[in-house]
């Protein structure tokens, strides 16, 4: 069993460029979510997914999109990246709401120019 | 906004040593989970505490949760260099979907 995996590990942007960060999980999860983390900071939620077909916004969504086409993947799209963007951006999964334990990623840093 | 707040920021101490961790929240919770962050790498899930109770153990982490006074501790006995990681506090509110996580306590063991 991978768990939860990310792609890429790392990613460098100029401001305006669009991207998608990939999450998978294999653990059959009905939750998962999208968090950033910066430095001094806990984890911000982002957007998360209750099962698939449905996202929900987080504590900080603005600038960020997300699909759940299939159970096993949680896209987060960056559609014009600002350097407030620039953050370590880390994937979970559980397979119930909080407090289930959250299964996490490897994270995949994005440095924005 | 951060429901969390772990104090110390950083701390360092001799292999061996006990670590003792504190995290403080604002509003009332129903429970309260601790996580730990090597460097470079996702968080993993150390131990959960319910607002019932006190106390709670894990192998060499003991969790204490003081409702009246909105904080809990999070005690590593016996160091050792593996724990050298960061540690963070999740609450969640009542009817939320979502973890509310503070800024983290950086623990560095010296061999």
């Amino acid at each position: 069993n991978a768990g939860v995996t990310q792609t890429p590990k790392f990613r460098v942007l100029k401001t305006g460029q669009s991207m998608t960060l990939l999450c998978a999980q294999d653990m059959n999860h009905e939750y998962m979510y999208w968090y950033r983390q910066d430095p001094g900071m806990g984890l911000r939620l982002i957007h998360y997914s209750v099962g698939e077909g449905t996202t929900a916004k987080g504590e900080v969504p603005d600038g960020y999109n997300v699909s759940r086409l299939k159970k096993q993947n949680f896209l987060l799209g960056l559609e014009s990246a600002a350097p407030s963007q620039t953050s370590v951006y880390f994937c979970a999964s559980s397979s119930g709401p909080p407090p289930n334990e959250q299964f996490f990623g490897p994270g995949t840093r994005l440095t924005v120019l | 906004s951060q429901q969390g707040e772990e104090d110390p920021q950083a701390l360092s101490i001799q292999e061996g040593e006990n670590a003792t961790m504190n995290c403080s929240y604002k509003t009332s919770i129903n429970n309260l989970q601790w996580y730990r962050q090597n460097s470079g790498r996702g968080l993993v899930h150390l131990i959960l505490i319910r607002s019932n109770e006190r106390e709670k153990h894990s192998g060499r982490l003991r969790v204490t949760l003081d409702t009246s006074k909105k904080s809990s501790s999070l005690l590593i006995t016996a160091s050792r260099a593996a724990d050298t990681a960061s540690y963070f506090c999740a609450t969640k509110r009542d009817s939320n979907y979502q973890l509310i996580w503070g800024a983290g306590t950086k623990l560095i063991i010296k061999p």
